[in-house]
C-alpha cells in the first residue's frame, strides 16, 4: 500500500518560531512535493524535490525552505513562522522521471496554527 | 503558464439527480488528475487521465478528457449523500524537471435528501 507520512498533524507555534514539517514515503518515489491549501485558494506548491539534494521553488517559496538528505523524507522549513503560514499543509510523492505524470500521493496533512 | 479552473466552486444537489463538473486548463498538458477530499482529510486520487478522449468510470462518478478543447469533466450520476465533499482537478504542469501539479480551486459538493 501507497503510504506517505506526516508525522505532526496538528501544530501550534508561536510567531518567529522556527517549525519543522516532516515527510517520509516508503515507496521509492524520486520526486516529493509540499502543498498548501488553503480555503477559496485550493493547493498552492510551495516546494518540490526530484532527487536527494536537489529542490525547485514552486509558486509560493517565500518564507520558506526545504530539505532532502534522504531519497524518502522531504522536510519543510518555516525559518521564523509567521501568522500568515497558518494554513494546512499536504506532502506529496510520485515515482518520478520514469513514470513522469503518474499518480500523485498525498500524506493526511499537517495543520499548523501560528499565533 | 498553466492555469487551472472549475466550475461550479459550490454545488448543492438532490438525492438522485445528475450533475457535471467542469474544469478547465489554459496551456497543454496531456495529463489530469480528479481527487476527492473529505472535511479534515487529505486527497484522494479518483481518476488519472492520461490521453484525449479518455473515460473512467467508477461508481456514480465518471470523468473524461478533451485535450483539443482543454477541458475535463466530473459526471455525477443519481448522486448519494456519500458522494458529499470537496473534488479537486489538476492538470500536470512540465514546466519543471519534472512536472507537478497544478490544481483548480476544488468544487464543494453537498447532496442533500
Amino acid at each position: 500500500d501507497v503510504k506517505v507520512t506526516q508525522s505532526s498533524r496538528y501544530l501550534v507555534k508561536r510567531t518567529g518560531e522556527k517549525v519543522f514539517l516532516e515527510c517520509v514515503q516508503d515507496m521509492d518515489h524520486e520526486n516529493m512535493f509540499w502543498y498548501r491549501q488553503d480555503p477559496g485558494l485550493g493547493l498552492r506548491l510551495i516546494y518540490f524535490s526530484y532527487d536527494v539534494k536537489m529542490k525547485e521553488k514552486g509558486d509560493i517559496p517565500e518564507g520558506y525552505s526545504v530539505s532532502r538528505e534522504k531519497k524518502e523524507r522531504f522536510s519543510l522549513i518555516l525559518e521564523s513562522a509567521s501568522t500568515n503560514q497558518t494554513s494546512m499543509y499536504l506532502c506529496a510523492s510520485n515515482p518520478g522521471r520514469r513514470n513522469s505524470g503518474n499518480t500523485i500521493y498525498f500524506g493526511e496533512g499537517s495543520w499548523l496554527t501560528v499565533v | 503558464e498553466l492555469k487551472v479552473e472549475q466550475n461550479p466552486l459550490f454545488l448543492s444537489m438532490q438525492e438522485g439527480k445528475n450533475y457535471t463538473i467542469y474544469c478547465n486548463y489554459s496551456t497543454t498538458s496531456d495529463r489530469l488528475y480528479w481527487y476527492r477530499q473529505d472535511p479534515g482529510k487529505s486527497l484522494e486520487s479518483l481518476f488519472v487521465l492520461l490521453s484525449n478522449g479518455a473515460v473512467k468510470q467508477e461508481g456514480r462518478l465518471m470523468a473524461s478528457l478533451d485535450t483539443k478543447a482543454r477541458l475535463s469533466t466530473l459526471h455525477i450520476t443519481a448522486a448519494v449523500h456519500d458522494l458529499s465533499a470537496t473534488y479537486f482537478c489538476a492538470a500536470l504542469n512540465y514546466g519543471g524537471s519534472q512536472g507537478n501539479l497544478i490544481f483548480g480551486k476544488g468544487t464543494k459538493l453537498s447532496v442533500k435528501p
